[in-house]
């Protein structure tokens, strides 16, 4: 099973700001098959990024996603009052288990 | 515009069972995959496993083997993730998905809390 460390735990910055959200993997995640979710209280995971650096329908340009083997990033280039919320990184090279990261809170 | 519709909050006592449905729309429901995924309180996401309508295919995580079933109605195009053997560990809420590999489209969540 491949377990997916993200960093920070919360991230403290201010609207405007540029966000870097780290993944990092056990093992090497093939093919970059690594996605990112935004989840925001009482609602449901929103995809953001697949294939590690491509963006799912109507994500804005200020979300991208780099990386591959072990290491992954999620950039938000400037930060809007509604991206503050918890990012999840997710593999799906090794199945089963797909498995999560422990997440990212991007708070103000 | 595929939209995935989930049953309501459920309360259960610990060693009884839950049934959680999914329902689609906007879409023929044997044109994709369903996957199930929790999140319980204060923690992360959990993959709990896939199933394949139209196949009837199912593969699910070794954590919940044995415990996990998936289960689809075509005529209604609905999906369900029937638990048994509950405990407190197993209150979170409880998401369907489309997809196999990654997920685009998810149910709204169901809180299912197991008390005594």
């Amino acid at each position: 099973e491949i377990v997916l460390t993200q960093s920070p735990a919360t991230l403290s910055l201010s609207p405007g700001d540029r966000a870097t959200l780290s993944c990092g993997a056990s093992q090497s995640v093939s093919s970059g098959n690594l996605a990112w979710y935004q989840q925001k209280p009482g609602l449901a995971p929103r995809l953001l990024i697949y294939d590690a650096s491509s963006r799912a329908t109507g994500v804005p340009d200020r979300f991208s996603g780099s990386g591959s083997g072990t290491d992954f990033t999620l950039t938000i280039s400037r930060l809007e009052p509604e991206d503050f919320a918890v990012y999840y990184c997710q593999q799906y090279g090794s199945s089963p288990p797909l498995t999560f990261g422990g997440g990212t809170k991007v708070e103000i | 515009q595929v939209q995935l519709v989930q049953s309501g909050a459920e309360v259960k006592k610990p060693g009884s069972s839950v049934k959680v449905s999914c329902t689609a729309s906007g879409d023929t429901f044997n044109n994709f995959a369903i996957s199930w995924v929790r999140r319980a309180p204060g923690q992360g996401l959990e993959w709990m496993g896939e199933f394949i309508p139209m196949l009837g295919t199912t593969k699910y995580a070794q954590k919940f083997q044995g415990r996990v079933t998936f289960i689809a109605d075509d005529a209604t195009s609905t999906a369900f993730m029937v638990l048994i053997s509950l405990r407190s560990d197993d209150t979170a809420v409880y998401y369907c998905a489309r997809g196999l590999r990654f997920f685009d489209i998810w149910g709204q969540g169901t809180m299912v809390t197991v008390s005594s």
